[in-house]
């Protein structure tokens, strides 16, 4: 398995512009997680999903972030508009819902900056 | 609430010198337990874990890991670190409910001098 896949790696924009980052889990997966990291605050859990649902998204910032699932292979997080504060490497996990003794597989991330 | 601290934020040691990273958690219910590892510019790979049975749990590398119930820790240690050790810790843990999501520490940074 190639594990999870984010793409793209690296994204720089322009403050104001619509930036969507995307994941694919592994294959089998059924729980898929976003996070952000950044050094003034960490790691934080953005929203997870559970076949497709979103269960929890407490932790998204504010209005101008969505994600969705709309299947149980692809995930996208969208930032509408964009601000230098959303600047961070931001991270995308999966995990077995169907075995509850399971870790979250990390993808290799996406480094965002907004200018 | 669900939290998971971690003692320190940045830990200085030379090679060959013993490493322990402290880990509290709190939790209502039983839990997993996880050390995950990011090295410079990488994403986050799983260390070791606990699920059940033996509390002491070893992972790669030479780490392993003593989950005390009791004081709801799950500390990390390592009894000889190499320069290539030097990475950000992140202790984590999730319940044994299909809906629980891993809640992670803040990370403790270790730098290894050669």
């Amino acid at each position: 398995d190639a594990g999870v896949i984010q793409s793209p790696r690296h994204e720089v924009t322009e403050m104001g512009q619509e930036v969507t980052l995307r994941c694919k889990p592994i294959s089998g997966h059924n729980s898929l997680f976003w996070y952000r990291q950044t050094m003034m605050r960490g790691l934080e859990l953005l929203i997870y999903f559970n076949n497709n649902v979103p269960i929890d998204d407490s932790g998204m910032p504010e209005d101008r972030f969505s994600a969705k699932m709309p299947n149980a292979s692809f995930s996208t997080l969208k930032i509408q508009p964009s601000e230098p504060r959303d600047s961070a490497v931001y991270f995308c996990a999966s995990s077995s819902m169907t075995a509850i003794n399971t870790e979250a597989f990390f993808g290799q991330g996406t480094r965002l900056t907004v200018v | 609430a669900q939290s998971v601290s971690q003692h320190n934020h940045h830990v200085i040691l030379s090679e060959a010198a013993s490493l322990e990273l402290g880990c509290n958690y709190s939790y209502g219910g039983t839990v997993n337990l996880f050390w995950y590892v990011q090295y410079p510019g990488q994403h986050l790979q799983l260390l070791l874990k606990y699920f059940s049975g033996d509390p002491l749990v070893k992972g790669i590398k030479g780490f392993e890991a003593e989950f005390i119930k009791s004081k709801f820790s799950f500390n990390l240690r390592k009894p000889s670190v190499q320069w290539s050790d030097t990475a950000e810790y992140f202790c984590a843990v999730k319940g044994k409910t299909s809906y629980d999501k891993v809640i992670f520490g803040p990370g403790t940074s270790l730098s290894v001098i050669p």
